[in-house]
């Protein structure tokens, strides 16, 4: 069945600093690529997606890059705040009738000041 | 334009008691799709409904079922509650099956 793998489950950086974090996938029909955001006791929040008709994609500090010949996408946060303290959800969806996401593991990401 | 709203927050039962979660989907939104979320996990996805039919089914047992009505909002019923049920059980909505958009959980607790 389908399967993302996130690495890595825990990450710390100093305020400033860049943070990135990977998932790999292994359906080659995946074709949607979200990630969500989470802090404690709340819900997950859509930061960034990509498509697969798209390497990269930014939004300010955030970004997305996707290599469908490796099957890997990767989440970068520059100018990283302690309020990017959270833990970060890679997903996917293909295009061959699935309608679920399918989940990694999570990051969690800690942001010291 | 209100989100995703879920309710209730929170939900304490016993081993062997039935739930009832219920979600209302984002405006404009068609599809609602549920997901279990266990204590340091990632979502895991239970089913999903679009046109007040079930979609697809995750790796669920038949105690988890659900129900869409006309309006797009949906419920998940657990019958015969277990202790490993115990969870956060979100709700998501979307436009189709891709872009979604969760709303803010419900902690259920079996004692």
């Amino acid at each position: 069945g389908e399967n993302v793998e996130q690495h890595p489950s825990t990450l710390s950086v100093q305020e400033g600093d860049s943070a990135v974090i990977k998932c790999t996938y292994s359906d080659s029909a995946s074709n949607y690529f979200p990630w969500y955001k989470q802090e404690l006791g709340k819900r997950p929040q859509l930061i960034i997606d990509i498509r697969s008709n798209v390497g990269e994609k930014k939004d300010q500090r955030i970004a997305v890059t996707l290599n469908k010949t490796a099957k890997h996408f990767s989440l970068h946060i520059t100018e990283t705040q302690p309020e990017d303290s959270a833990v970060y959800f890679c997903a996917e969806l293909g295009d061959t009738g699935r309608r679920a996401l399918t989940f990694g593991s999570g990051t969690r990401l800690q942001v010291q000041p | 334009d209100a989100g995703v709203t879920q309710s209730p927050t929170h939900l304490i039962k016993t081993r062997g008691q039935q739930v009832t979660l219920r979600c209302s989907p984002k405006s404009g939104h068609d599809t609602v799709s549920w997901y279990q979320q266990a204590l340091g996990q990632g979502p895991q996805f239970i089913f999903q409904y679009y046109e007040e039919e079930e979609r697809q089914r995750g790796n669920f047992p038949d105690r988890f079922s659900g129900h869409q009505f006309p309006n797009y909002s949906s419920e998940l019923n657990v019958n015969a509650l277990l202790l490993g049920d115990s969870a956060l059980y979100l709700c998501a909505s979307s436009y189709g099956p891709s872009v979604q958009f969760f709303g803010p959980g419900t902690r259920l607790t079996v004692l």
